[in-house]
């Protein structure tokens, strides 16, 4: 059972227009929700996260939003930038857990040109 | 500029096999994490520890066993390996509860 889904295995946009990643979840147990990006040979980097209790942060092109009624968060990437081509991980962390953090399964992103 | 390593970037073993993986991390963190990544699958947990000599098993630990003798060095051992280990594995270590630092992992195929 999939607690963090990423029901889009990839995603191709245009250089320069905004990148929408969409992930789901279904346990209300998480306080925290991050974005994460790898490269092909590379271990993920940490890009962005967000705290249960907002709705919103914002990191210059990268921001994402929190809506925990529909217990959906998304990233959005504006503008897009070749450089951004990669695989994007989400990830939620169990509430007073030190070690429980889901991933989902990943969402590929391609910037054409 | 933190920094985690893993031993190999790429690997050949044998069924049967014990191999061992090892991942070191200089920024002086408590929690270190292995992770095992597959096509569709996203990042699983193996183990983590939060201390010299302290683990915790994560969501598939079974055929794999860790050992953390030093506060930067943390070794997954996978005692006899099969071919439904072949993976990539990811290490990973984390200072404050959103951030985590992910070696460049080791590719493991097992024959």
């Amino acid at each position: 059972d999939q607690q963090v889904k990423q029901n889009s295995p990839s995603l191709s946009v245009q250089e320069g227009r905004i990148s929408i990643l969409n992930c789901d979840y279904t346990n209300s147990m998480f306080d925290y929700f991050l974005w994460y990006k790898k490269y092909p040979a590379e271990g993920p980097t940490f890009l962005i996260s967000i705290s249960s209790i907002k709705d919103k942060n914002e990191d210059g092109r990268f921001t994402v939003f929190l809506n925990k009624s529909a217990k959906h968060l998304s990233l959005h990437i504006v503008p897009s930038q070749p450089g951004d081509s990669a695989v994007y991980f989400c990830a939620a962390k169990v509430y007073s857990s030190a070690s429980k953090i889901i991933f989902g399964s990943g969402t590929r992103l391609s910037i054409r040109p | 500029d933190v920094k985690v390593t893993q031993s190999s970037r790429y690997l050949v073993k044998r069924t049967g096999e014990k191999v061992f993986l090892e991942c070191v991390q200089d920024m002086d963190h408590e929690n270190m994490f292995w992770y095992r990544q597959d096509p569709g699958l996203g990042l699983r947990l193996i183990y983590f520890s939060y201390d010299v000599k302290m683990k915790e098993k994560g969501d598939i630990p079974e055929g794999y066993s860790v050992s953390r003798e030093k506060k930067e060095r943390f070794s997954l051992i996978l005692e006899s390996a099969s071919t439904n280990q072949t993976s990539m594995y990811l290490c990973a270590s984390r200072s404050s509860p959103d951030t985590q630092y992910f070696g460049p992992g080791t590719r493991l195929t097992v024959l």
